[in-house]
C-alpha cells in the first residue's frame, strides 16, 4: 500500500506538449511537495503546499503550475514542454511525526522531453 | 550555491567492515539533518535524522554524528552488508515542514 504515489513514473513527450503528473499521499500528511532531480542528479525543491495553500515556490518558470484539489493530493502541470524539462520529478509529503520534519517520498516520475 | 555538499561521488567497502559517508553544509540555520537512502528507479527513502540540539542518533546499524561548529555530519553503518550498496543523499532543513535541501549524493557499494 503505497504511502506516495505519484503517476505516471515515465513519460516521454514531445517539445510544445503540456503534461500532467499527479501525486496522492495516504498518509495524512498536511504537506505536500514537489522536487526535481536534474541531470546533474541534484534534488531541489520546486513547490510547498500546506493544506491546500502554496507555501514555498522556488524560482521556477511560469509553465509549472501545482494544484492541490485538497490536502491529499497536489498534481504537477507543466505547459509548453522544453528539453531542459527533461528530469525525474519526486512527490513527497510530511506532518506524520511530532516534529513534522521527516519528509516521504513518491518513487518519482521520468519526464523525457524529444 | 551549494547549501549541503557531500564532496565524494562514491565509497567502496567490504562487507562486514564500517562505512563513513560524510556531508558538510554552509547555512547555520538548518536545524534538523536527514539521511535518505535511493535505490535506482525509486524515490528516496528516509533512513535517520538527527536534531541540532544532539551530537549522536542511532538506529540500529545507522548512526548519524553531528558536528554543529564544523557543519559536518557523517553516516556511519556498521557492519556494512551488500544490501546497503545504493545513492545516500544528506539533506538539512531550517524547520519543520520547510524546504529540504540536498547534497549531490554519494553512491555506496558494498562488496561481497
Amino acid at each position: 500500500d503505497t504511502a506516495v504515489s505519484q503517476t505516471p513514473k515515465y513519460l516521454v513527450t514531445q517539445m510544445g506538449n503540456d503534461k500532467s503528473i499527479k501525486c496522492e499521499q495516504n498518509l495524512g500528511h498536511d504537506t505536500m511537495y514537489w522536487y526535481k532531480q536534474d541531470s546533474k542528479k541534484f534534488l531541489k525543491i520546486m513547490f510547498s503546499y500546506n493544506n491546500k495553500e502554496l507555501i514555498i515556490n522556488e524560482t521556477v518558470p511560469n509553465r509549472f503550475s501545482p494544484k492541490s484539489p485538497d490536502k491529499a493530493h497536489l498534481n504537477l502541470h507543466i505547459n509548453s514542454l522544453e528539453l531542459g524539462d527533461s528530469a525525474v520529478y519526486f512527490c513527497a509529503s510530511s506532518g506524520g511525526d511530532p516534529a513534522g520534519n521527516t519528509i516521504y517520498f513518491g518513487e518519482g516520475s521520468w519526464l523525457t522531453v524529444v | 550555491d551549494q547549501q549541503v555538499k557531500q564532496n565524494s561521488p562514491s565509497l567502496s567497502v567490504q562487507e562486514g567492515r564500517i562505512s563513513i559517508l560524510n556531508c558538510d553544509y554552509t547555512n547555520s540555520m538548518f536545524d534538523y539533518f536527514l539521511w535518505y537512502k535511493k535505490y535506482p528507479a525509486e524515490g528516496p527513502t528516509f533512513l535517520i535524522s538527527i536534531s541540532s540540539i544532539k551530537d549522536k542518533n542511532e538506529d540500529g546499524r545507522f548512526t548519524v554524528f553531528l558536528n554543529k561548529s564544523a557543519k559536518h555530519l557523517s553516516l556511519h553503518i556498521v557492519p556494512s552488508q551488500p544490501g546497503d550498496s545504493a545513492v545516500y543523499f544528506c539533506a538539512a532543513q531550517p524547520g519543520a515542514n520547510s524546504k529540504l535541501t540536498f547534497g549531490k549524493g554519494i553512491t555506496l557499494s558494498v562488496r561481497p
